[in-house]
């Protein structure tokens, strides 16, 4: 079974430029997220959708960062205009259980992002 | 709201010896409770995960948590450690969304 795919997995940018950020969960999962991993940290919610919907996005600093998922399979995160505070891994998930029922997250290798 | 404390930011055992990472959590409700682990430049993995069955829950490679509702705790234990297990361990609770702690990272000296 193919795992989650990010691209890239590496982007280096100056601030005020923008980057998107591509993911591919697993086949079948309805459930897609992506966090924001700052060094030293833990990985923090930034949008969670089930199918092409929004379910939540109360941690997306909104005026910058944009995502969607058309069509319910694959998503975009864009960030514009990039902050050096910005600087972090991006990672995906994806999980197979629908609604607030806990279930495994399947991660992707990230894309890190460094905001110079 | 919920969320999940972990009590060490950093740990380092001898290999052979036991492994302790300690995790508090904050619920309103029973929660479910995850381990995952994330070695270097590789995705998060799943050890194992508590969902209101057995208070003690097995995972992989030899890892092991108990749930103690009255301590609210879920550390993580291993009775004996290994090279490869050297890594950066994360407790994440969910009721809706799943928050991650702040990691704890294990070094596991020769």
């Amino acid at each position: 079974e193919a795992g989650v795919a990010q691209s890239p997995r590496y982007k280096i940018i100056e601030k005020r430029q923008s980057v998107a950020f591509w993911c591919n969960p697993i086949s079948g999962h309805a459930t897609l997220y992506w966090y924001q991993q700052i060094l030293g940290q833990g990985p923090k919610l930034l949008i969670q959708f089930q199918n092409n919907g929004v379910v939540d996005d109360s941690q997306l600093p909104k005026d910058r960062f944009s995502a969607e998922r058309l069509k319910g399979v694959d998503s975009t995160l864009k960030i514009q205009p990039a902050k050096l505070e910005d600087s972090a891994v991006y990672l995906c998930a994806s999980s197979l259980v629908e609604g607030t029922e806990a279930g495994e997250l399947f991660f992707g290798e990230g894309s890190r992002l460094t905001v110079l | 709201a919920q969320s999940v404390t972990q009590l060490d930011s950093h740990v380092s055992v001898s290999e052979g010896t036991p492994v302790l990472l300690r995790c508090n959590y904050s619920s309103s409700y029973s929660p479910s409770l995850f381990w995952y682990v994330q070695h270097p430049n590789k995705g998060l993995q799943l050890l194992l995960k508590y969902t209101s069955a057995a208070t003690l829950v097995k995972g992989i490679n030899g890892f092991e948590a108990e749930f103690k509702k009255s301590e609210t705790s879920f550390h993580l234990t291993k009775p004996s450690a290994h090279m490869s297990d050297a890594a950066e361990y994360f407790c994440v609770v969910s009721g809706g969304d799943m928050r991650f702690g702040a990691g704890t990272r294990l070094t596991v000296k020769p």
